[in-house]
Parts: C-alpha cells; structure tokens; sequence
C-alpha cells in the first residue's frame, strides 16, 4: 500500500528565515507530485507540481521553491519566510485519484 | 474571480439527518470534478470523481452528481453521523493529467450535532 508523509506537521518561524517542507511517497514509482497552500480562512491553491525526478512545474509564485532530489521526495522551501507564507500546507500525489498527506501547519511570526 | 463556488458557507445538522452541499463553477474545460472532506487542519479525503456529463456515483452514504452543461454538482450526505463533522471542498480539474491545474472550492463547513 501506498503511504505519503509530510514532515513536520507544524512549525513556528521567525520572518526572514529560512523554510524547509518535506513530503515522502512510499510504496508507489514515479508519481506525479503536487504541493498545495491554503491561508488561514483561505481557499486552497495549488503551487508546484513535478511529473519526474528534477522537473518542478510551478503553478503560483509566492516566493517559494519545490524540488524533487529522489524518486519519491518533494521538497517545498524559501531561503526568507514572510508573514504571508502562514497557513496549512498540504502534499498530494497522483494521476488519476489524488492521495494527501496530513500536512504541515506554518506560523510566521 | 473565484472559479468554484460552493455553498452553504456552513451547515448544522442533526445526527441522522440528510444534507446537500452544492458546487457551482465557470471552469473551463472542466475535465473533471472532485468531492473531497478535510478535517479541521488535517489533509483532504477524497470521496468521489466525476467525470463524465451528467455522471453520479455513490460512496457509501456520500454519492454526487455532476451536470456539465449547467457546471453544477451537488454531494449529498444520507443519515449523517458526527464524524461527519468537516469542511467538505469542491475541486474541478481542467485536465486529466498532472499537467492541468485544480481549481478549489471555499468549502462548506459541516457541523453535526447530536
């Protein structure tokens, strides 16, 4: 069975630091990965997607980055963080039916 | 301009009860339509896909309708019980492969009541 993990589930920074988002798929090769934010209150909006391993498509810019190192890991990051980047992010994968994880709660301070 | 529009905004029920929560939205193409439930700051459950003009599918008490020409659907949920509780959110994809781009609804916030 597959399973994806988002990592932390939350995180409290300071603007101006740096952020690192991590996601892992296991059990599934080559999926398709997507990253989605929703503000507090807010309407989710999807930012990258990656069919490959090195591709990143991104969809919305807000000053962030995606990168996919492995197979099965998509990383969402920004080397400064603005009080704009709070809210709930999620990581889904898939074709056809899209699968997400828990997501992970950002706080900017 | 909000593509999908949902509503109600929110909704209480009683246990036991029916409800229907709707979907509007000018997406275009509109190759595809999502239900899915979120948990408060939790991640989205899918409960069903629609694809096809006038299609509707059922699972378990969820089932759904989706009528293309009007880009409307409508998820209703029978004998609703308290894990119902949830913010269901309306998704449209404007095309089959990862290459599209989702479209995401507000959400109707649900609440079940005893």
């Amino acid at each position: 069975a597959q399973t994806i993990h988002q990592w932390p589930v939350a995180e409290i920074k300071a603007v101006g630091s740096p952020l690192s988002l991590g996601c892992t798929i296991k059990g599934k090769s080559s999926p398709n990965l997507y990253w989605y934010w929703q503000a507090t209150g807010g309407t989710l909006q999807q930012l990258f997607y990656s069919i490959t391993v090195g591709q990143v498509e991104s969809v919305v810019q807000l000053n962030l980055s995606a990168s996919r190192p492995k197979d099965d890991q998509f990383i969402l990051s920004t080397e400064k963080l603005l009080l704009s980047h709070s809210g709930f992010y999620l990581c889904a994968w898939g074709a056809g039916p899209l699968y997400f994880g828990a997501g992970t709660r950002l706080s900017v301070l | 301009k909000t593509q999908v529009e949902q509503s109600p905004q929110s909704l209480v029920v009683r246990q036991g009860e029916n409800c229907v929560l709707q979907c509007n939205y000018s997406v275009t193409p509109d190759n595809h339509l999502r239900w899915f439930k979120q948990d408060t700051g939790k991640g989205l459950v899918s409960l069903t896909v629609l694809v096809h003009e006038n299609d509707k599918t059922s699972n378990g008490r969820y089932s759904a309708t989706l009528d293309k020409d009007a880009k409307h659907s409508t998820l209703h949920i029978t004998a609703t019980l308290l894990d119902d509780t949830a913010t269901y959110i309306c998704v449209v994809g404007d095309r089959g492969s990862a290459l599209g781009r989702l479209h995401f609804g507000a959400g109707t916030q649900l609440i079940v009541i005893p």
